[in-house]
Formats: structure tokens, sequence, C-alpha cells
């Protein structure tokens, strides 16, 4: 059983379409981290959200602590936004607990 | 921002030889130091967790006397494979928070090769 549950595990989008990944858990959590991995293996720490919403530039994060369910959305999608998006959640800190992973292919 | 440094970021080792890998904070005082494997088209899997100056606290599956761990610092941390194997190939990946409530901040990863 994993704690962590991502949807999709793949999507493919076409240019400028607005992109939604969904990110359930099944624990009670301190922090959600919304991360993305390029196929190089880089990864970057997009959010961390323990409430409400977030967004930065065309990415948006929100987060529903009683229903334990993140959404990342990305409007008007680009070509460079192909990558992995992986949820990671913490408890207590310093103990965490990965989602699968959804890779993104957006297509000109 | 933050920025983690690992080094290297490819490794070829022989069987049998050990391989160490090292993870630093550069601008940042790592509380804790996390290390991952990750296989070809898989997320992360947690490894260990160390914290400066105490013993790692490893997954469970994970051998911690084939994967040693070293938090010397509160800007290093290195990664010891010991005694290689090609099954050991992987992509290893170093993350680092500041304290209670910080950012995760990730190394580039290194891809280990065991011939």
């Amino acid at each position: 059983k994993n704690e962590v549950e991502q949807s999709p595990q793949n999507l493919t989008a076409q240019e400028g379409e607005f992109i939604t990944i969904n990110c359930s858990y099944s624990v009670g959590i301190s922090a959600l981290h919304w991360l993305q991995q390029h196929p190089g293996g880089g990864i970057v720490s997009l959010f961390m959200l323990s409430s409400g919403k977030k967004k930065h530039g065309r990415l948006i994060a929100t987060i529903n602590i009683q229903e334990k369910h993140s959404s990342l959305h990305i409007t008007a999608s680009h070509p460079r936004d192909s990558a992995v998006y992986i949820c990671a959640v913490t408890i207590g800190g310093n103990q965490f607990y990965f989602g699968t992973g959804t890779s993104l292919t957006v297509i000109p | 921002g933050a920025v983690v440094s690992q080094h290297p970021s490819r490794v070829i080792c022989k069987s049998g030889t050990s391989v160490k890998i090292e993870c630093r904070s550069l601008d940042f005082q790592a509380t804790t130091m996390f290390w991952y494997r990750q296989f070809p088209k898989q997320s992360l899997m947690l490894m260990a967790t160390s914290n400066e100056g105490s013993k790692a606290t490893y997954e469970q599956g994970v051998e911690k006397d084939k994967f040693l761990i070293n938090h010397a610092s509160l800007t290093l941390s290195t990664l010891t494979v010991t005694s290689a194997h090609p099954e050991d190939s992987s992509f290893y990946i170093c993350s680092a928070i500041g304290g209670l409530g910080s950012p995760l901040h990730f190394g580039n990863g290194t891809r280990l090769t065991v011939t």
C-alpha cells in the first residue's frame, strides 16, 4: 500500500492546454511537496505547502487537508514543462513518502 | 536560492570496489540530509535519513553495511557504496533541508555503473 498515490501516471498534452496532476495521501502530514524531475535527472522543489494554495508563474498548487488531496495545475502548458512531477509528503519534519510520479509530455 | 551540490555526477567502477558520493549544501546548514535511489522509470526510493553528528536511519531493506552514510558536518553528507556489485548500478540522489518546515533541496544525482 502506498501512502501517496498520484494520478495520472502518464499524461500527454498539447501546448497551451491546462494540466492537472492529482495527489492523494493516507497519513497525517506536516507538509506536502511538489517536485519536478527533468530527463537529465535533476530535481527541483516546486512547492511546499501545508494548507490552501500557492502560485508561482504558470504553476498552481492546492491542498485540501480534510480530504487529504493536493493538485498541481499548469496553465498554458509548454514543451519545456515536460518532466516527471512527484508528490511527496512530510510527516513530523524529516520523514518522507513519495508518490510514483506523473510523466508529463507537452507536444508543440 | 539554496543549492545542493552532489559529486560525482557519473561514476563507473569495477565490481568489488567502493564508491563515495558527496552531497554538500552550499549556502545553508543542512540539519537533515536524505539519500535516495532511483531505478529507471520509477520514483524516488528513500534509502536513509541522516542528521548531523548522529547515525543515519536506514529504511527497511537497505543494508547499512553496504551503504555507509556519514553526515560529519552541517554542510556535508557522504554515501559510500561498499564492495559494489552490478546490481548496485542506479541513480543516487541526495536532498537536504535546513530545519523543520524548510523546503527540500536536491542534488543533481549520481549515476553509478558497476561493471
